[in-house]
C-alpha cells in the first residue's frame, strides 16, 4: 500500500528563521514518484518539485531545498530565511504508476510564517 | 498563458440534488485529473482523463462520474448529493503521459446542505 505521512501539521516561524518540513513514505513499487506542492489561500495546488525514486540527489532551487533519503524512506523539504510569503499549507505526494495522474498526498503541513 | 480555469468557483447545493462541475485545461494539455479535497480526508484522488478516455479512478461511489471532450475540458458530476460531498473540488491538467508536473486550478468549492 502507499502512503505519506506529515507528521507535522501546523509549524509557526518567525521571519528569516529556517524551517523543515518533513515527509515519510510507504510503497512496494521500485518506481516511484515523490512531489511537494504549496496550496496558498488561494486553493489551487502549486508544483515545487518532483523526484522520481532512481535520483536519490538533493536539490536546491533559491531558499528551498530538498532532502531524499531513500534508506529512511523520507523526502524532506527546507526553506532557509523564510518570508511572510512562504505562509501556506505544504503537501508531500507520490506517484507509483509512471505516467499517471493519481497522486497520493500526505495529509499537508500548514506554515505560518510571522513577521 | 492562461492556467487552469474551473467553474463555478463556489456554489451551494441541498441533498439529494446534482451538481456539475467543469474544468479548461491549459491549451495543449490532454490529461484532467481531478481531486477532492476535505477537512477530514485531505486531498483524494477522483479521476483522470487522457484524449477522452477514464484512464484511472479514485475510490469513490458510482454517484461520482466525469468526461472529457475532445477539447479536453472536462467535466464531472456528482448526483444525489450528501453532505459529506462538501468540498473543495480540484482539477489538474498536464500535456502529455509522462509523470510530470500537474498544473492544478483554483478549485470549485460545493457547500451541500
Amino acid at each position: 500500500a502507499q502512503k505519506v505521512t506529515q507528521a507535522q501539521t501546523e509549524i509557526s516561524v518567525v521571519e528569516k528563521e529556517d524551517v523543515t518540513l518533513d515527509c515519510v513514505y510507504e510503497t512496494r513499487d521500485t518506481t516511484y514518484y515523490l512531489f511537494w506542492y504549496k496550496q496558498p489561500p488561494s486553493g489551487e495546488l502549486v508544483f515545487l518539485i518532483r523526484r522520481n525514486s532512481f535520483d536519490e540527489q538533493n536539490e536546491i532551487s533559491g531558499r528551498y531545498s530538498w532532502n531524499f533519503q531513500k534508506s529512511t524512506s523520507s523526502f524532506n523539504f527546507t526553506i532557509t530565511a523564510s518570508q511572510v510569503v512562504d505562509s501556506a499549507v505544504y503537501f508531500c505526494a507520490l506517484i507509483f504508476q509512471t505516467g499517471a495522474n493519481n497522486l497520493f498526498f500526505g495529509t499537508g503541513t500548514r506554515l505560518t510564517v510571522i513577521p | 498563458k492562461a492556467g487552469v480555469t474551473q467553474t463555478p468557483r463556489y456554489l451551494i447545493k441541498t441533498r439529494g440534488q446534482q451538481v456539475t462541475l467543469s474544468c479548461s485545461p491549459i491549451s495543449g494539455h490532454r490529461s484532467v485529473s481531478w481531486y477532492q479535497q476535505t477537512p477530514g480526508q485531505g486531498l483524494q484522488f477522483l479521476f483522470e482523463y487522457f484524449s477522452e478516455t477514464q484512464r484511472n479512478k479514485g475510490n469513490f461511489p458510482g454517484r461520482f462520474s466525469g468526461r472529457q471532450f475532445s477539447n479536453s475540458r472536462s467535466e464531472m458530476n456528482v448526483s444525489t448529493l450528501e453532505l459529506g460531498d462538501s468540498a473543495l473540488y480540484l482539477c489538474a491538467s498536464k500535456r502529455g503521459e509522462s509523470t510530470g508536473e500537474l498544473f492544478f486550478g483554483e478549485g470549485s468549492r460545493l457547500t451541500v446542505l
